[in-house]
């Protein structure tokens, strides 16, 4: 069974700074991996996916997330972070085994302060 | 491209009442749906995943006569509460996809309140 680890449930960042949401993941195979942002009671957006080939994956708002298969993490940064980035994260995975439904992390809060 | 809507955006209804939610892919036609429940400050629970023409498969403890789940065509599915209660009050996202592995597009969710 795959599983997703969000290690922060909360990240508070002051604006202009750099920041990293943290993922790591369990899969018995290959493995499709996304980011997600939620406003407030809003659906998803997409950030960024990464299904195959180069492992820095650009997305965007000026994200990006590197797949790192020996550490089974898929970590989200962004150099310079704005106010409005402020949201909930979700970083998801899907497989093969799981008719590619997504399966969550339990999300990162990113509260940005000026 | 790729814009998924869910209607009503927020419903508020009595307990024993039905409610339904319809989920539509706008630019492009989705093999595959799904429909997830979010409860507050917690994150996506997969309910069931829906092809289009076949009946809906859903995840263990969804009780799937109680949620029914539509999907009859490549642009519609719909998700339909039965005899609601409080408890099922909820924040309802679907997804949509061309096909199962492809990515998935999210509908802004609809906020279900049981009185």
């Amino acid at each position: 069974a795959q599983s997703v680890t969000q290690l922060d449930s909360q990240v508070p960042v002051f604006e202009e700074a750099p920041v990293e949401l943290r993922c790591n993941y369990s899969s018995s195979v290959s493995v499709y991996l996304f980011w997600y942002v939620q406003y407030p009671n809003q659906g998803l957006q997409l950030l960024l996916k990464y299904l195959s080939g180069s492992t820095l994956v650009k997305g965007i708002n000026g994200f990006e997330a590197e797949f790192n298969k020996s550490q089974t993490s898929f970590h989200l940064r962004k150099p310079s972070v704005h106010i409005s980035d402020t949201a909930e994260y979700f970083c998801a995975v899907s497989d093969s085994n799981s008719g590619y439904a997504l399966n969550f992390g339990k999300g990162t809060s990113l509260l940005v302060t000026p | 491209g790729a814009v998924v809507s869910q209607h009503p955006s927020r419903v508020i209804c009595k307990s024993g009442t039905s409610v339904k939610i319809e989920c539509r892919s706008l630019d492009f036609q989705a093999t595959t749906m799904f429909w997830y429940r979010q409860f507050p400050k917690k994150s996506l629970m997969l309910m069931a995943t829906s092809n289009e023409g076949s009946k809906a498969t859903y995840e263990q403890g969804v009780e799937k006569d109680k949620f029914l789940i539509n999907h009859a065509s490549l642009t519609l599915s719909t998700l339909t509460v039965t005899s609601a209660h409080p408890e099922d009050s909820s924040f309802y996202i679907c997804s949509a996809s061309r096909q199962a592995r492809d990515t998935q597009y999210f509908g802004p969710g609809t906020r279900l309140t049981v009185l």
